[in-house]
């Protein structure tokens, strides 16, 4: 859902612990999303995205878990480093030519 | 590939001034194109996008405009700043729903 106005959300892990980081989507309608990593000063690079039709999608050291009957999408990092530090945005395809970003997250690694 | 730039990385630029935004994609033909707003330490705010040359659609009323020439060339603007414009603008065009983003301007309106 949209984020405008809103302070972001932080998570602070352990480096070497598992991150979970979640997001509220609002439209029943989208059938594509995405997660979105965004470094101080940079702008977003795409991590991982999964479509309506599947419910778990993994990449490297990272899990998008989506469950439309509560319109929730989580990703899960594994074993968390300090490069992971950073804001993290789910996004949906509403599809009317929009990308619908939520709040994001910022993650912060401790060593 | 398909690759986007967007310039300047940084401006400062005096409250009533003018203002002028360019982003150029590379790689792709009639691409969705899209400017975004990021306040310090908020979301991504959706301020227009565009399908085709000559179509803008705006998202949110404000003090900018954006205009794009042609195919490959999306232009923010503004006749006169204001403080409030001060923000990271982020421009992106998406192929098939994945956006993908330019390294972003960071404009501080003084």
């Amino acid at each position: 859902g949209e984020s405008v106005g809103l302070h972001l959300p932080t998570l602070s892990v352990q480096e070497g612990d598992n991150s979970i980081i979640n997001c509220a989507y609002s439209n029943s309608a989208s059938d594509y999303f995405i997660w979105y990593k965004q470094e101080s000063g940079k702008g977003p690079q795409f991590i991982i995205d999964i479509r309506s039709n599947m419910d778990k999608r993994q990449g490297q050291r990272v899990t998008v878990l989506l469950n439309k009957t509560v319109k929730h999408l989580s990703l899960q990092i594994a074993a968390t480093q300090p490069g992971d530090s950073a804001v993290y945005f789910c996004a949906e395809d509403t599809n009317d030519y929009k990308l619908s970003f939520g709040a994001g997250t910022t993650v912060t690694v401790r060593a | 590939s398909q690759t986007i730039h967007q310039w300047p990385a940084t401006l400062v630029q005096p409250v009533g001034s003018p203002l002028s935004l360019e982003c150029t994609v590379e790689g792709t033909s009639n691409p969705n194109l899209y400017w975004y707003r990021q306040a310090a330490g908020r979301g991504l705010q959706l301020l227009f996008y565009s399908v085709g040359i000559g179509q803008i659609s705006s998202e949110v009323p404000q003090n900018l405009s954006a205009s794009r020439p042609q195919d490959r060339q999306f232009i923010l603007s503004s006749k006169k700043l204001l403080l409030s414009d001060s923000g990271f603008y982020l421009c992106a065009w998406n192929l098939r729903g994945q956006a993908f983003f330019g390294q972003g301007t960071r404009l501080t309106v003084v």
